[in-house]
């Protein structure tokens, strides 16, 4: 059974704050890592799709970045904002034929 | 405009009568999977399909069945509903394998069934 994890399972931050959290993904058998970005009562949205060691993506204030080797990802959110509260899903894939494992989330909640 | 379409959206139903979720999308996509949410777990996957004709179980299928005859649908078959299958569930597909690079096959979700099996 693969398994990813995700830590903190749940984070408390003001307004403002920077923040970050983690993705752990088996290290043998690469092909891709995503993260979702889930707001309560709506569908889990695609923020990104990473595949290559040592990528590095942004979208606004969220990037993330990607350590195959090691079996690692981190999102980061710059100067977080009331509407970034959501809970935040990785989801590692071994080869192009295998299905999509989760990882539990982290539960982002950002205060005004 | 490229969607995964669920029917129905709300679903109150008794011990043991049968339903069919459906599940439809517009995008060509092989790759089509379900999903329950329940507090506390996460999303766990139910069943998903590679291609048509190709499906597999995820990690908690009992009590669930699938059928991929055409690359659009996927519906999700409760046999006898049970209520520990009270959940909201979503459907999701993406593009996967071929000559298409692994960043396209971000997973488009449709928007949930709230079930609930009195």
């Amino acid at each position: 059974i693969l398994n990813v994890e995700q830590s903190p399972q749940s984070l408390h931050v003001q307004e403002g704050d920077s923040t970050n959290f983690t993705c752990s993904f088996p290290s043998s058998n690469f092909y891709a890592l995503h993260w979702y970005r889930w707001e309560t009562a709506k569908s889990p949205e695609a923020l990104f799709v990473m595949t290559l060691n040592g990528d590095e993506k942004k979208k606004g204030r969220i990037s993330a970045t990607l350590n195959t080797k090691e079996g690692y990802s981190y999102l980061y959110i710059k100067g977080s904002q009331p509407e970034d509260s959501a809970t935040y899903l990785c989801a590692f894939k071994k080869t192009s034929y295998d299905k999509v494992i989760f990882g539990p989330g982290t539960s982002l909640s950002v205060i005004p | 405009e490229a969607q995964v379409t669920q029917n129905p959206r709300y679903l109150i139903t008794v011990t043991g009568k049968k339903l069919t979720v459906t599940c439809s999308q517009n995008m060509n996509h092989e790759y089509m999977s379900w999903y329950r949410q329940d507090p506390g777990l996460g999303l766990r996957q139910i069943y998903y399909s590679m291609n048509v004709e190709v499906t597999d179980k995820g990690d908690v299928p009992e009590g669930y069945k699938v059928s991929r005859k055409e690359k659009r649908n996927f519906p999700l078959i409760l046999e006898s509903p049970s209520p520990n299958q009270t959940s909201l569930y979503f459907c999701a597909s993406s593009f996967t394998w071929g000559n298409r690079a692994a960043t396209n096959e971000k997973l488009f979700f449709g928007s949930g069934t709230q079930l609930s099996v009195l």
